[in-house]
């Protein structure tokens, strides 16, 4: 079946380090792959998503690059701030299926 | 902004109960998701809604039900509360034309604790 998993469950970086967070996904059908930010407490909150007809596409401090050969996306930040320390999810979609699934998550930690 | 709102963020309830969990959104989205959140599996779907009193399964509806009779709210059901029922639940909501509710709009979360 489809799956979407991470490479590290959780990811130390010193205060404006820039920040590699990996995603792999199973399902060659995939049309959208999304990042979703989790603060504590909180609910997720959309990032950045990008189709599969492109490989990259940057927002503010942050680019998603995908790999559609080996099945990888990642999401790159920029100068990372204590106020992005939060457990990111990839998700991915695709036609046909009307709801998103969730990868199991990395935990960010940004030291001082 | 986009405000959904979960009824609860803390419930204790016993095993067997009927459980009710509320969500209400104010952005007239016609997409609603339940999702429950436990650590090391992500989030996973259980219902999902595109329209008033339409669901579709998701990858884990057993042992739940949703109803969805106004467009603004969507409750999820747990007929007969189990432990293993306890975890994190978390609604959310998008507008039309997103393919899978890419841009979902997420509610703070309700803790259910099932003893």
């Amino acid at each position: 079946g489809e799956s979407v998993g991470l490479h590290l469950p959780t990811l130390s970086v010193q205060e404006g380090d820039n920040s590699i967070i990996n995603c792999a996904y199973s399902n060659s059908a995939s049309d959208y792959f999304i990042w979703y930010k989790q603060e504590s407490g909180k609910g997720p909150q959309f990032i950045i998503d990008i189709r599969s007809n492109m490989d990259k596409r940057q927002g503010q401090r942050v680019t998603v690059l995908l790999n559609k050969t080996v099945k990888h996306l990642s999401l790159q930040i920029a100068a990372t701030q204590p106020g992005d320390s939060a457990v990111y999810f990839c998700a991915e979609t695709h036609t046909g299926r009307r709801a998103l699934t969730f990868g199991s998550g990395t935990r960010l930690q940004v030291q001082p | 902004d986009v405000k959904v709102t979960q009824s609860s963020r803390y419930l204790v309830k016993r095993t067997g109960e009927k459980v009710f969990l509320e969500c209400v959104q104010d952005m007239d989205h016609e997409n609603m998701f339940w999702y429950r959140q436990d650590p090391g599996l992500g989030l996973r779907l259980i219902y999902f809604s595109y329209d008033v009193k339409m669901k579709e399964k998701g990858d884990i509806p057993e042992g739940y039900s949703v109803s969805r009779e106004k467009k603004e709210r969507f409750s999820l059901i747990l007929e007969s509360a189990s432990t293993n029922q306890t975890s994190m639940y978390l609604c959310a909501s998008s507008p039309p034309g997103q393919p899978g509710g890419t841009e979902a709009f997420f509610g703070q979360g309700t803790r259910l604790t099932v003893v």
